[in-house]
């Protein structure tokens, strides 16, 4: 069975510019979370979907970011216009509503702004 | 103050040695607790759930300490392939989501 899925694994771009990071979920889960890792903050929440709905999006940085689940097998993270305080790894995981403590993560773009 | 703190270690230890982690958090309305494990330039994987009654998973045991509000991670007869960073996690109350202590470094030594 195939686990959480993220494209691209890597991406370079230039201060400015709009990065599109893409997740599949494992088929059946219902919850869709987008986290950010930096060796400075850690793993930090960005935003999380249920049934394709954005539950809560405290964590997302500032307007430059935004998340869509257009359905239960993908959704996408922007930023538009990117800068270089935004190169992290991001990573996408997906859980059950029953035992979702248990995030299947991808495994990550490693994003950086040059 | 941060909602989980984790001393970042490094640790380095020869292998077989035993090593213990602890963590802290600052909810107290918290209900559920992980130990999530990050080997390098990889996703974090559950390890283990830490039950208020302790668990042990073969070489890995984990406690809880509700009054004192903090979590140990005790690892025994440790392996090479032990080495990785290892993230406490606490999951507030009713809240949906988890939160990540930014990690303890362990690395095993041969």
């Amino acid at each position: 069975d195939a686990g959480v899925i993220q494209s691209p694994r890597h991406e370079v771009t230039e201060m400015g510019q709009e990065v599109t990071l893409r997740c599949k979920p494992i088929s059946g889960h219902d919850y869709l979370f987008w986290y950010r890792q930096t060796m400075m903050r850690g793993l930090e929440l960005l935003i999380y979907f249920n049934n394709n709905v954005p539950i809560d999006d405290s964590g997302m940085p500032e307007d430059r970011f935004s998340a869509k689940m257009p359905n239960a097998s993908f959704s996408t993270l922007k930023i538009q216009p990117s800068e270089p305080r935004d190169s992290a790894v991001y990573f996408c995981a997906s859980s059950l509503h029953r035992g979702m403590e248990t995030q299947y993560f991808g495994p990550g773009t490693r994003l950086l702004v040059l | 103050r941060k909602e989980v703190e984790q001393d970042p270690g490094p640790f380095n230890v020869p292998e077989g040695a035993t090593v213990a982690f602890n963590c802290t958090y600052s909810n107290s309305a918290s209900q559920s607790f992980f130990w999530y494990r990050q080997d390098c330039r990889k996703e974090p994987k559950l390890l283990m759930s830490v039950y208020s009654s302790g668990n042990e998973d073969g070489r890995f045991t984990a406690q809880l300490n509700r009054a004192s509000q903090y979590i140990s991670l005790l690892i025994r007869d440790s392996k090479l392939s032990d080495s990785a960073t290892y993230l406490c996690v606490v999951k507030p109350g009713s809240a949906r989501q988890l939160t990540f202590g930014s990690g303890t470094q362990l690395t095993v030594l041969p």
